[in-house]
């Protein structure tokens, strides 16, 4: 089957601007998660949404947001972009469960300049 | 709050056998998992460890103590293919959330 999708691969913004990643997850997965990955930083929790619901948040400003659609797809959002908001974004998709694994996409990377 | 520690680099030999340490202190515990990352790559699965013990999965051994918040991933018979970072995270009992560590980045040398 199909491993979760993220789009698009490689992006550049400016500055100031704002920016929108998409992520489908695999068939089935009803719980997505994003994470921001620097070099030195590990993966640092932005969020997870479940069945459309936010149910978890991470210490990131509110200048990040997500959302999450009824086929479970999901975006994420940076508004006012900063030099620093420059990393790698990954998305992880997992059915229901405690003991379930994560599989995650290739990630978005994300340049600001 | 929530922390998990892992050396930041290791060095291995071709061939040769290498473990990987991840010490964790965090307000709750579901597990442990283990993930593999090639750079430019996704972190993919190698292990999750709920009770104390060590699991095998041919080349690669997980352990797990919960007394002692410490868990190590074991690489035997070491490839050149197997240098990549390596990263533990405990998931949460109380909200099934992931807290990672910065992860190990094992360089295999011939």
């Amino acid at each position: 089957k199909a491993g979760v999708t993220q789009t698009p691969r490689y992006l550049i913004k400016t500055r100031g601007q704002q920016v929108t990643l998409s992520c489908s997850p695999i068939s089935g997965h009803r719980s997505v998660s994003w994470y921001q990955q620097t070099p030195g930083q590990g993966l640092q929790f932005l969020f997870e949404y479940f069945s459309e619901t936010q149910r978890n948040k991470g210490n990131f400003p509110g200048r990040f947001s997500g959302r999450q659609f009824s086929n479970s797809r999901s975006e994420m959002n940076v508004s006012t972009l900063e030099l620093g908001d420059s990393a790698l974004y990954l998305c992880a998709s997992s059915p229901v469960g405690a003991d379930t694994e994560a599989f995650f996409g290739q990630g978005t990377r994300l340049t600001v300049v | 709050g929530q922390n998990i520690d892992q050396p930041t680099e290791m060095t291995a030999t071709e061939g040769a056998i290498v473990q990987i340490n991840c010490t964790y202190q965090t307000s709750g515990f579901n597990g442990l998992f283990w993930y593999q990352q090639h750079a430019g790559e996704a972190p993919t699965f190698l292990s999750y460890n709920v009770l104390d013990g060590l699991e095998e999965k041919g080349r690669f051994s997980s352990f797990l103590s919960r007394s002692k918040g410490y868990s190590y991933l074991l690489l035997k018979e070491l490839q050149m293919k197997d240098s990549a970072s390596y990263l533990c995270a405990v998931k949460m009992d109380s909200n099934y959330q992931l807290i990672w560590g910065a992860g190990t980045k094992l360089i295999i040398k011939p």
